[in-house]
């Protein structure tokens, strides 16, 4: 089964403060992808990439940027977190470039800026 | 729990019986589709998948239906037990000329009743 781990379930981070989000996963996946889930507006992608140091922006990329230094790690990043970046985030992995095939998701880390 | 929708469609389902749930997709070229089930508090899990070039395909107890002339998904399941209790996302990749991105429809929340 393929494992994707989000260090974090829960996170609580002041307006201003830097926020990294840390997903691995352990299936030498080469994609890997960033989500936010919000009430209403269903996933929307952040962030993905298709191999080490490789990024490509998502939907909604402005006010986040990722890290991939290893092929299984990706890093979401939050330079200076918001309120409105309040939100569950979710990791996920694919093994085929491209959309034909499933993304496997992480348990999330919701995220709380005060 | 956490709610991944607060006004998200919802389907009572008595156990035992069979569970409908219905997905509109947008766009004539997406040739690729994915079912995924969301738990509280879990990431969501894949379910099945189904390529354009097919009308049904089954799983375990799960049966998906695709009607590319009104573009609908349908997914089935066969004596819908409590476990089955969450949140229901379709998927449609909406091909080479976006990206070859997965879209996620907004979700349905499945409730069974004992």
């Amino acid at each position: 089964d393929v494992k994707v781990t989000q260090s974090s379930r829960y996170l609580v981070k002041r307006t201003g403060e830097k926020v990294f989000l840390e997903c691995v996963q352990d299936m030498d996946h080469e994609n890997m992808f960033w989500y936010r889930q919000d009430p209403g507006l269903g996933l929307r992608l952040i962030y993905f990439s298709y191999d080490v140091k490789m990024k490509e922006k998502g939907d909604i990329p402005e006010g986040y940027s990722v890290s991939r230094e290893k092929k299984e790690r990706f890093s979401l990043i939050l330079e200076s977190a918001s309120t409105n970046q309040t939100s569950m985030y979710l990791c996920a992995s694919s093994q085929i470039r491209g959309g034909n095939s499933p993304l496997h998701f992480g348990n999330g880390t919701r995220l709380t800026v005060t | 729990g956490e709610s991944v929708g607060l006004h998200l469609p919802t389907l009572s389902v008595q156990e035992g019986d069979n569970s409908i749930i219905n997905c509109a997709y947008s766009n004539s070229a997406s040739d690729y589709f994915i079912w995924y089930k969301q738990e509280s508090g879990k990431g969501p899990q894949f379910i099945i998948d189904i390529r354009s070039n097919m009308d049904k395909r089954q799983g375990q107890r799960v049966t998906v239906l695709l009607n590319k002339t009104v573009k609908h998904l349908s997914l089935q399941i066969a004596a819908t037990q409590p476990g089955d209790s969450a949140v229901y996302f379709c998927a449609e990749n909406i091909g080479e000329a976006a990206g070859n991105k997965l879209t996620f429809g907004g979700g349905t929340r499945v409730l069974v009743k004992p």
